[in-house]
């Protein structure tokens, strides 16, 4: 199966700094990479589809990048709301795997 | 607007099956370009999932979990269920019902239901 490695596990953020979290996956999975936001209490929302694609709906200041291996989320400005957790998912290949998630908390 | 809503025990005892539903609504099961799954974020973990299934039938599972997992629907219903058989206190967890976008070549989970905890103890 696909592993995704994601970086930071944990990152302590204050707003309006830009965050950038990365996913890396054991093999080459072309653009079928989307990442998804999970508050507390909340179930996760979906933040962009195949590695770079916008999501209605979702603030602008969210943005993916990335094919084959290597990717990127990209939140600029970031506000407190961003506080949560976020996961990157593969569907290049059965069976479906997320990363491990990366974790904002805010100062 | 789609919504999805999970329902079932909570509560499980080890080696009984833990049996979930999901009450789809604002929308059809019998849908062509989706398929319907079920994930869960053990406590402490991160994203799992457990398998999907298209309405007419077709079923697709995570092989760690293939052997005790079964997913069917319900188009009269518009409602999917999960059964997974001999558990025990690792299968503890919040268990999501999810709706795939399979429009593309490859599929992403485009709606979630809110979440319910079952957790597996004696």
């Amino acid at each position: 199966e696909v592993v995704l490695t994601q970086s930071p596990d944990f990152q302590s953020v204050t707003p309006k700094e830009k965050v950038t979290i990365t996913c890396r996956a054991s093999q080459s999975i072309g653009s079928s990479l989307h990442w998804y936001q999970q508050k507390p209490d909340q179930s996760p929302k979906l933040l962009i589809k195949y590695a770079s694609q916008s999501i209605s709906g979702v603030p602008s200041r969210f943005s993916g990048s990335g094919s084959g291996t290597d990717f990127t989320l990209t939140i600029n400005s970031l506000e407190a709301e961003d506080a949560a957790a976020y996961y990157c998912h593969q569907s290049s290949s059965l069976p479906h795997t997320f990363g491990q998630g990366t974790k904002l908390e805010l100062k | 607007q789609l919504q999805l809503q999970e329902s079932g025990p909570g509560l499980v005892k080890p080696s009984e099956t833990l049996s979930l539903t999901c009450t789809v609504s604002g929308g059809f099961i019998s849908s062509s370009s989706h398929y319907w799954g079920w994930i869960r974020l053990p406590p402490g973990q991160g994203l799992e999932w457990i398998g999907s299934i298209y309405y007419s039938g077709s079923t697709y599972y995570n092989p760690s979990l293939k052997s005790r997992v079964a997913i069917s629907a319900d188009t009269s219903k518009n409602q999917f269920s999960l059964k997974l058989s001999s558990v025990t206190a690792a299968d503890t967890a919040v268990y999501y019902c999810v709706r795939l976008d399979c429009s593309s070549k490859t599929c992403y989970f485009d709606y979630w239901g809110q979440g319910t905890l079952v957790t597996v103890s004696s």
